[in-house]
């Protein structure tokens, strides 16, 4: 059975940093690509960043780029998000999605986590 | 940026057949996938590559292209099927994802 549980998220001020997880199993993580997808409260599903099988290609949303940064341990069948310089607008759900094949950004997601909250507030 | 557009909502009675429909120019060049979600729950992949449907997903669920635009079809709409409808895709590089704004499908 595959199983992604995300973790990390919290309350945090504007201006700090997060650094969320997502712990893999039931599949063979080394191939697939791995996406982050967020949904702030009431609203629809935005697509963050994602990563491909090796680490070989990664994508990221014009609204996370250059204070994002996605990364993965195949050999801890692992996906993580650091999220520097969070501001207001990044208060979401974050979550950990399975792609359906080994490129980042343009095969789907086929198995999704629950989600971890992100706060962003002073 | 590039981004995909849905109708807000679609609204069907119950047996009849409910059409969402997603556009966006880089439709001819990566494929749309559509994912079901019902409130407090994760989305669940429904359609994959355009047309294709995942083992579990009633084949009442289908989806169809045409030139910059994606159709997700549910044939005899269920009171189950009531939940937000999104379609995603990629841009034309295949270097980011993008989803549609969402579709709200009411069961009358």
């Amino acid at each position: 059975e595959v199983q992604l549980v995300e973790s990390g998220g919290g309350l945090v001020q504007p201006g700090r940093s997060l650094r969320l997880s997502c712990a893999a199993s039931g599949f063979t993580f080394d191939d697939y690509a791995m996406h982050w997808v967020r949904q702030a409260p009431g609203k629809g599903l935005e697509w963050v960043s994602g990563i491909s099988w090796n680490s070989g290609s990664i994508g990221y949303a014009d609204s996370v780029k250059g204070r994002f940064t996605i990364s993965r341990d195949n050999a801890k069948n692992s996906l993580y998000l650091q999220m520097n310089s969070l501001r207001a607008e990044d208060t979401a759900l974050y979550y950990c999605a399975k792609g359906t094949g080994r490129l980042a950004a343009r095969e789907g997601d086929d198995y999704w986590g629950q989600g971890t909250l992100v706060t962003v507030s002073s | 940026s590039y981004e995909l557009t849905q109708p807000p909502s679609v609204s069907v009675s119950p047996g009849q057949t409910a059409r969402i429909t997603c556009s966006g120019d880089a439709l001819p060049k990566q494929y749309a996938y559509w994912y079901q979600q019902k409130p407090g729950q994760a989305p669940v992949l429904v359609i994959y590559k355009d047309s294709e449907r995942p083992s579990g997903i009633p084949e009442r669920f289908s989806g169809s292209s045409s030139g910059t635009t994606v159709t997700l079809t549910i044939s005899g709409v269920q009171a189950e099927d009531e939940a937000d409808y999104y379609c995603q895709s990629a841009d034309s590089s295949g270097t980011y994802g993008v989803f549609g704004g969402g579709t709200k499908l009411t069961v009358l």
